[in-house]
């Protein structure tokens, strides 16, 4: 029961080159969540998945776009990165959207130079 | 307290003594907040929770006070132990339209001095 899982852990990648980062969760949860973490401040939703087969942009969508591929997974794309998306990239799970806890993977550094 | 900046605030304690991490909530509307401990390289952990009609909470070693006048949490730990250095941040949570939104603080990082 490995809960919610983040590939990869470090990646580092050059100003317009694209890639996604994946999540998958065995906590049978509807609702999937993308947040980034940038130093000093709170973490900051990017996209989410309410129940498989729907997403909505949260805060700082701009420059992102997600998947849900089914229950289980949901993927975060960045078309071409830009060094402002330097950051650590959380994947989070809940029971539904109306469930107030959330249950977060370990993260995904991102280094754009 | 939290607050938002490239800094996080600080709070160092010496082992064994008690720690108190404050925090500052924005909305008055706020029914529901938690308290995540996020390790170095690690994601946030669920530490405890309260609803806006308690206004304490105890858990093992750690309880959370609430004062909604003032808008204001705070996270006490007992006997602070050198597991316990990390950021500490609030989440306030509260009911928007069909879903439960969430705002994050910043964090304080607790440093437990041997």
């Amino acid at each position: 029961n490995a809960g919610v899982t983040q590939t990869p852990k470090f990646q580092v990648l050059k100003t317009g080159q694209s890639m996604t980062l994946q999540c998958a969760q065995d906590m049978n949860h509807n609702s999937m969540y993308w947040y980034r973490q940038d130093p000093g401040m709170g973490l900051r939703l990017i996209y989410y998945s309410a129940s498989e087969g729907t997403t909505d942009k949260g805060e700082v969508p701009n420059g992102y776009n997600v998947s849900r591929l089914n229950k289980r997974e949901f993927s975060l794309r960045l078309e071409s990165a830009a060094p402002s998306q330097t950051s650590v990239y959380f994947c989070a799970t809940r029971t539904g959207p109306y469930n107030e806890k959330l249950f977060f993977g370990s993260g995904t550094q991102l280094s754009v130079l | 307290g939290e607050s938002v900046g490239l800094h996080l605030p600080t709070l160092s304690v010496q082992e064994g003594d008690n720690s108190i991490i404050n925090c500052a909530y924005s909305n008055s509307a706020s029914d529901y907040f938690i308290w995540y401990k996020q390790e170095s390289g690690k994601g946030p952990q669920f530490i405890i929770d309260i609803r806006s009609n308690m206004d304490k909470r105890q858990g093992q070693r750690v309880t959370v006070l609430l004062n909604k006048t003032v808008k204001h949490l705070s996270l006490q730990i007992a006997a602070t132990q050198p597991g316990d250095s990390a950021v500490y941040f609030c989440a306030e949570t509260l009911l928007n339209g069909s879903a439960r939104q969430l705002t994050f603080g910043s964090g304080t990082q607790l440093t437990v001095l041997p």
